[in-house]
């Protein structure tokens, strides 16, 4: 069965707009969870989502934004983009709400100029 | 705060070593440990999970152990391929909701295996 699906695959913004990227879960799946990957940071966790109820969001300002539709398919929305915003955005999917393995992406390349 | 450390930052082996990847967590309450793969430029893919109440995982040449008192995991690999060269990454979740997803990954340790 497919894999998780995210678009665009490479983008490039400029600073001050702002930028929406798809996710598409597994088949089935209805967890969808976001990571933003740099650097110096590495792997940091953006929110999570079930049922299209947020459950757990990570420490990134107001700016980022997310939400999941009823079909499972979730985006996520950075406004004001800013030039620490570049990075790998990557999303993962599971079964459940407390599900076990979970299924990544290979992501979102956002590039802020 | 939860903090994953991974060491060492990165390895380089001749083909056919067994090797140990190490990975340490500050805070015990875990719901459970994993480890992941990422190849460059790519997404991750999960190689093992070890539940809280368990100590070790198995999978083909690779096996994983938690020893949470301790705040500790190892990732062992067996006789080593040039496929296994990627960056190796470790990961927590929080035992407060039981959630599998909201995730703390430690830096990763990139692993060049020489043919």
């Amino acid at each position: 069965k497919a894999g998780v699906t995210q678009t665009p695959r490479y983008l490039i913004k400029t600073r001050g707009q702002q930028v929406t990227l798809s996710c598409s879960p597994i088949s089935g799946h209805r967890s969808v969870s976001w990571y933003q990957q740099t650097p110096g940071q590495g792997l940091q966790f953006l929110f999570e989502y079930f049922s299209e109820t947020q459950r757990n969001k990570g420490n990134f300002p107001g700016r980022f934004s997310g939400r999941q539709f009823s079909n499972s398919r979730s985006e996520m929305n950075v406004s004001t983009l800013e030039l620490g915003d570049s990075a790998l955005y990557l999303c993962a999917s599971g079964w459940g709400p407390s599900g076990n393995t979970i299924y990544f992406g290979e992501g979102s390349w956002l590039t802020v100029v | 705060k939860q903090e994953v450390t991974q060491i060492p930052a990165a390895l380089s082996v001749p083909e056919g070593e067994n090797l140990v990847l190490n990975c340490s967590f500050t805070d015990s309450a875990i719901y459970n440990l994993q480890w992941f793969r990422q190849d460059p430029g790519k997404g991750l893919t999960s190689l093992l999970l070890i539940q809280s109440s368990q100590r070790e995982q198995t999978s083909g040449r690779l096996n994983a152990s938690l020893d949470k008192s301790s705040g500790r995991s190892t990732l062992y690999i067996a006789a080593s391929q040039p496929g296994d060269s990627a960056t190796y990454l470790c990961a927590v979740s929080p035992n407060s909701g039981g959630s599998n997803y909201k995730l703390t990954f430690g830096k990763g340790t990139l692993l060049t295996v020489n043919p």
